[in-house]
């Protein structure tokens, strides 16, 4: 099975700061992996396909990179709505994978 | 409008079984894929599992293989999930979801449904 690790598991950022999480998964996974932001309380929201493809109607604040095995997603900056926690999930495999996720907070 | 509606969580025993039915409309359900991912209180997101639009590939986690099915009646726009030997652990949010994968399209998910395994 392919495993999902994320770094930072959390992090502290103001408004306006440009963060960066990674994903690394442990088998290369060419470009199958998509970003998920969740909210306390609701249903996941995904950002990125295809590592690096916006989805319609995702702020372009929010960017992916990499394929095989290194993936990165970036905010360039950070707004009050972003505060939440980040999840990459992989479709490459069954059985599908998420990230443990990253959880990001006000400054 | 999407909606995906999530039923049959609820309390059970150790080593019961339950059935979540997911009841689908908005889109042409016999098209796509389908999944099931869960959450446990406070954890993160785990996929639980997953079929094709023809039920021709099916996927499981590893903590439920061989104890949860997965199943789908494009007839009745329905999917399930068949928890059998329910374990503490299994006590979760559980979310029906039709996931993007590879595809632009968005990602649609139920509100989510709890299933809490305790004696």
């Amino acid at each position: 099975d392919i495993q999902m690790t994320q770094s930072p598991s959390s992090l502290s950022a103001p408004v306006g700061d440009r963060v960066s999480i990674t994903c690394r998964a442990s088998q290369g996974i060419r470009s199958d992996l998509g970003w998920y932001q969740q909210k306390p309380g609701k249903a996941p929201k995904r950002l990125i396909y295809a590592a690096s493809s916006l989805q319609s109607g995702v702020p372009s604040r929010f960017s992916g990179s990499g394929s095989g095995t290194e993936f990165t997603l970036t905010i360039s900056s950070l707004q009050p709505e972003d505060f939440a926690t980040y999840y990459c999930l992989q479709h490459n495999t069954y059985p599908w994978t998420f990230g443990p996720g990253t959880k990001v907070e006000i400054k | 409008e999407v909606q995906l509606v999530e039923s049959g969580g609820g309390l059970a025993q150790p080593g019961r079984s339950l059935r979540l039915s997911c009841a689908a409309s908005g889109f042409i359900f016999g098209d796509y894929a389908m999944h099931w991912v869960r959450q446990a209180p406070g954890k993160g997101l785990e996929w639980v599992s997953g079929i094709t639009w023809n039920s021709g590939s099916i996927g499981y986690a590893d903590s439920v293989k061989g104890r949860f099915t997965i199943s789908r009646d494009n007839a009745k726009n329905s999917l399930y999930l068949q928890m059998n030997t329910l374990r503490v652990e299994d006590t979760a949010f559980y979310f029906c979801a039709k996931l993007g994968g590879t595809s632009p399209n968005t990602d649609y998910w139920g509100q989510g449904i709890l299933v809490t395994v305790s004696s």
